[in-house]
Order: C-alpha cells, then sequence, then structure tokens
C-alpha cells in the first residue's frame, strides 16, 4: 500500500519568513518525488520535482529528500501572501522496463501567508 | 513548455446522461496520460492509466464500464462518465507524463455537476 503523509494544517507563516512542508512516504521503492501547488478550485501546479537525495534548488524554492529516512520536504524562502495554497506531496514508483504509475498524492498542507 | 489543456471546464448535466472530457497535451507527446479525481477537502485519487495504442488501467474501486477512457493518439486522451450519476460529481482532472521519471503537468480540470 503506497501512502503518503503531509500535516494537513493549516500552517501560518509570517510574509518574508521560511515555510516548510514536510511529507513522508511509505514504499521504498518510490523514485520521483514532486511537489505541487494548489489553489483552491483550480488543478495542481508542479512546483518541484527530485530524484535524488539531498537539496534542490530553485529560485525561493528547495526540495530535500532523504530516502534511508523516506522524507521528502519543500521550502519555501521570502514567503508571499501568493505562496497561501495547499502544498501536495506526491511519489511515483518508477517501473523497470518502463511505463508509469500514477502519483500517490498525500492529502496536503494548507499554507497561509500572513502579511 | 508542459501544457496540457482539458475540455469542458464545467459541465452541468441530468442524472443517466454521459458526458466526454478530452486531454490533450499540447506541445509534447504523452505516452501515458492519468485521470485522476478530486472530492471537496479531499487530495487527488488515481482512477486510471491511460496508455496510447491499448487499454486503460484502473485503479482498485473504480467501474471501467462506467468511466470509459480512450487514448486514441499520443497528445489525446478521452474520460466518458457514462449514466452519470449525482454521486459522480466531481473535479476530474488529467494529466500527461513527461520523461522516464514521470513528471506530470495537469490540465485545468473539469467540474462535473449532475443534477
Amino acid at each position: 500500500q503506497k501512502e503518503v503523509e503531509q500535516n494537513s494544517g493549516p500552517l501560518s507563516v509570517p510574509e518574508g519568513a521560511i515555510a516548510s512542508l514536510n511529507c513522508t512516504y511509505s514504499d521504498r521503492g518510490s523514485q520521483s518525488f514532486f511537489w505541487y501547488r494548489q489553489y483552491s478550485g483550480k488543478s495542481p501546479e508542479l512546483i518541484m520535482s527530485i530524484y535524488s537525495n539531498g537539496d534542490k534548488e530553485d529560485g525561493r524554492f528547495t526540495a530535500q529528500l532523504n530516502k534511508a529516512s523516506q522524507y521528502v520536504s519543500l521550502l519555501i524562502r521570502d514567503s508571499q501572501p501568493s505562496d497561501s495554497a495547499t502544498y501536495l506531496c506526491a511519489v511515483n514508483l518508477y517501473r523497470e522496463g518502463g511505463g508509469a504509475d500514477g502519483l500517490t498524492f498525500g492529502k496536503g498542507t494548507h499554507l497561509i501567508i500572513q502579511p | 513548455g508542459a501544457v496540457v489543456s482539458q475540455h469542458p471546464s464545467r459541465v452541468i448535466c441530468k442524472s443517466g446522461t454521459s458526458v466526454k472530457i478530452e486531454c490533450r497535451s499540447l506541445d509534447f507527446q504523452a505516452t501515458t496520460m492519468f485521470w485522476y479525481r478530486q472530492f471537496p477537502k479531499q487530495s487527488l485519487m488515481l482512477m486510471a492509466t491511460s496508455n496510447e495504442g491499448s487499454k486503460a488501467t484502473y485503479e482498485q474501486g473504480v467501474e471501467k464500464d462506467k468511466f470509459l477512457i480512450n487514448h486514441a493518439s499520443l497528445t489525446l486522451s478521452t474520460l466518458t462518465v457514462t449514466s452519470a450519476h449525482p454521486e459522480d460529481s466531481s473535479f476530474y482532472i488529467c494529466s500527461a507524463g513527461r520523461d522516464i521519471y514521470n513528471e506530470q503537468f495537469f490540465g485545468p480540470g473539469t467540474r462535473l455537476t449532475v443534477l
């Protein structure tokens, strides 16, 4: 059973501060990890993808992956009110020989950036 | 790049009718597309994996005769909700995978309301 766990929040962070979002997953075979941002009533938007242990930075976003601990996180620096959204953690099991599984999503963390 | 379109964006229909939703990858070819469903205040749940030129793979609990999927080309997948009932009312979202890591990009979603 593939499971992805996130704290549902809400997580309230002052504008300009660092928002830290966490996610754990149960399937050790998971190979690809993604963070999506979803505004209310909209579809998810890909923010970050990470495939190997360590940090990956893209602008104000940093994804961190620790496969030994089955843990992935997202840091948002200089948080802006427009960052207020639900952040979904998703994992994918890559299959030998090709093919692809759908993503398994966590329930999401509701982030609120306070002006 | 990596744009996925979905049509229609909103559908209201009577119980018993069928509804067809189209999903297109506009700037890349997608061997595999995915269909998700999201109920209010819940996370995305994978319904089925759509493979170009072959039958779709459905997740447990999803009725394949009710949710017909056709992947006619590398850029088009369709989902038909047959004999829709009020409990089928939901937000249906498609995605297309782009690389071996299955980085997925989502369409804008279709909000289905069955009266």
